[in-house]
C-alpha cells in the first residue's frame, strides 16, 4: 500500500481540453515532486514544492501548471497539451529537500496521460 | 553527455547467474548516489543507498568508484523475482533540490 496515492491512474484528453492530476502524500513529508516518465527516457523532474513554496521548475512549458495547497496534495493542471506530452507522470514526496534529501523519494503509482 | 548514463540492456540471464551492472555520472561535484528498482507499470522504489566503502544487502552489492565517477550493482544467485529495470540515481545536492536519474538497465531473469 503505498503512502503517495495519485488519481486518475489513466487519463485520455484532447489537446484543447484542460484537466488536472491529483497527489496526496500520507507520510507527513515535507517535500513534494512531480517527474515526467517517457518511454526509454530518464525520469524527467518537473517541480518540486518544498514547505509548500515551490523551489524548481526545470523549464517545463506553461502548458503545465503545478499547485501545492498544502504539504499532502500537489496537483498538476493541463492544459493545451501536445501528443508528446504523453507519458506517466509520477508524483514523489520526501521527508525533505535540497540538502537535507536522504535519497529516498516515495513515488505513487503514476497517472498515464495520453494526448490525442 | 548524459548526466547520468545506463546501458539500457536488456540483460537478459538464467536463474542463479551473477549480473553486474554500471552507471557513470557527469558531475563530479556529486554527493550521494542511489539505485532504485522498477518493475513494469509501477512506480520506482529506492533498493539501496551506496556508500564510498561499498555496501552489501543480501544479494545485492553496491559500488562506488568516485575517481572513475562510475557506481555499480551486483546481483548474485539472480532470481525470477529480480527482473526489473534498475535506474541509478545521483543527488548532485549544489544547486539541485532532487535527484537525477539515468534512464536504467533492464534485467530479465529467465527459468
Amino acid at each position: 500500500e503505498t503512502g503517495v496515492t495519485q488519481t486518475p491512474r489513466h487519463l485520455v484528453m484532447g489537446m484543447t481540453n484542460k484537466k488536472s492530476l491529483k497527489c496526496e502524500q500520507h507520510l507527513g513529508h515535507n517535500a513534494m515532486y512531480w517527474y515526467k516518465q517517457s518511454a526509454k527516457k530518464p525520469l524527467e523532474l518537473m517541480f518540486v514544492y518544498s514547505l509548500e513554496e515551490r523551489v524548481e521548475n526545470n523549464s517545463v512549458p506553461s502548458r503545465f501548471s503545478p499547485e501545492c495547497p498544502n504539504s499532502s496534495h500537489l496537483f498538476l493542471h493541463l492544459h493545451t497539451l501536445q501528443p508528446e506530452d504523453s507519458a506517466l507522470y509520477l508524483c514523489a514526496s520526501s521527508p525533505h529537500s535540497g540538502s537535507g534529501n536522504t535519497g529516498e523519494l516515495f513515488f505513487g503509482e503514476g497517472s498515464r496521460l495520453t494526448v490525442l | 553527455r548524459k548526466e547520468v548514463e545506463q546501458d539500457p540492456g536488456p540483460f537478459n540471464v538464467p536463474e542463479g547467474a551473477t549480473v553486474a551492472f554500471n552507471c557513470t555520472y557527469s558531475n563530479s561535484a556529486s554527493q550521494s548516489f542511489f539505485w532504485y528498482r522498477q518493475d513494469c507499470r509501477k512506480e520506482p522504489k529506492l533498493l539501496m543507498s551506496v556508500y564510498s566503502s561499498g555496501n552489501e544487502d543480501g544479494r545485492f552489492t553496491a559500488q562506488l568508484n568516485r575517481a572513475s565517477q562510475y557506481i555499480s550493482l551486483l546481483i548474485r544467485d539472480s532470481k525470477l523475482s529480480d527482473s526489473a529495470t534498475y535506474l541509478c540515481v545521483v543527488n548532485q545536492r549544489t544547486g539541485r533540490r532532487a535527484l537525477t536519474f539515468g534512464s536504467g538497465t533492464r534485467l530479465q531473469v529467465q527459468p
